[in-house]
């Protein structure tokens, strides 16, 4: 059982290139989020997706962007990648609503952007 | 605005008890978690408390109230793999986590 699975594990990234996370789970779980950790702050959340088809805005949503095709996989996309996008970033997945469902994360992607 | 309070590092002995406060200010309350993060890993679930009271699962527990807006996480019999950071999220009227910076538990012999 993987769970959740992350790709790239780290990626140096030069500014204004466009880079996609890949996000994958096998638990058919119907929501997904992306968060970025950051030194000194929570977990904020970027992009949710309550079930396939639908997606919605977190608390920092600016300059990404993410699909949600079907039930597996949820890719985060940085269309010109700037400085303040380094960072470390978790997918995580929820059966039901993650604001009362557990919420089980990938082992993340740490990208830097130069 | 919304506001996730905990001390940034603690530190207590081997099998000692630590316990780790958690104060918030959201709009709306749908239920608090800890997640426990070792250095360079994800985060994983360790609790759900959405009424008040105090919940017991083996070495931790977690206690809530709801009118003062507290929390704590307590964790007995330290061991050394305890040495992590303890993530604070309360869900907010909208069902989303607000997340607390964390706690980073550091765990002498």
């Amino acid at each position: 059982i993987a769970g959740i699975t992350q790709a790239p594990t780290s990626q140096i990234l030069a500014a204004g290139r466009r880079m996609t996370l890949r996000c994958t789970q096998d638990m058919r779980h119907n929501a997904m989020y992306w968060y970025r950790q950051d030194l000194g702050l929570g977990l904020r959340l970027i992009h949710y997706s309550n079930t396939a088809g639908t997606t919605g805005k977190g608390e920092v949503p600016d300059g990404y962007s993410v699909s949600r095709a079907n039930t597996d996989d949820f890719p985060l996309t940085l269309a010109s990648a700037v400085p303040s996008q380094t960072s470390v970033y978790f997918c995580a997945s929820s059966d039901g609503r993650g604001g009362t469902d557990t919420q089980y994360f990938g082992p993340g992607t740490r990208l830097t952007v130069l | 605005g919304q506001n996730i309070d905990q001390p940034t590092e603690m530190t207590a002995t081997e099998g000692a008890i630590v316990q780790i406060n958690c104060t918030y200010q959201t709009s709306g309350f749908n239920g608090l978690f800890w997640y426990q993060q070792h250095a360079g890993e994800a985060p994983t679930f360790l609790s759900y408390n959405v009424l008040d009271g105090l919940e017991e699962k083996g070495r931790f527990s977690s206690f809530l109230s709801r009118s003062k807006g507290y929390s704590y996480l307590l964790l007995k019999e330290l061991q050394m793999k305890d040495s992590a950071s303890y993530l604070c999220a309360v869900s907010d009227s909208n069902y989303q986590l607000i997340w607390g910076a964390g706690t980073k538990l550091i765990i002498k012999p």
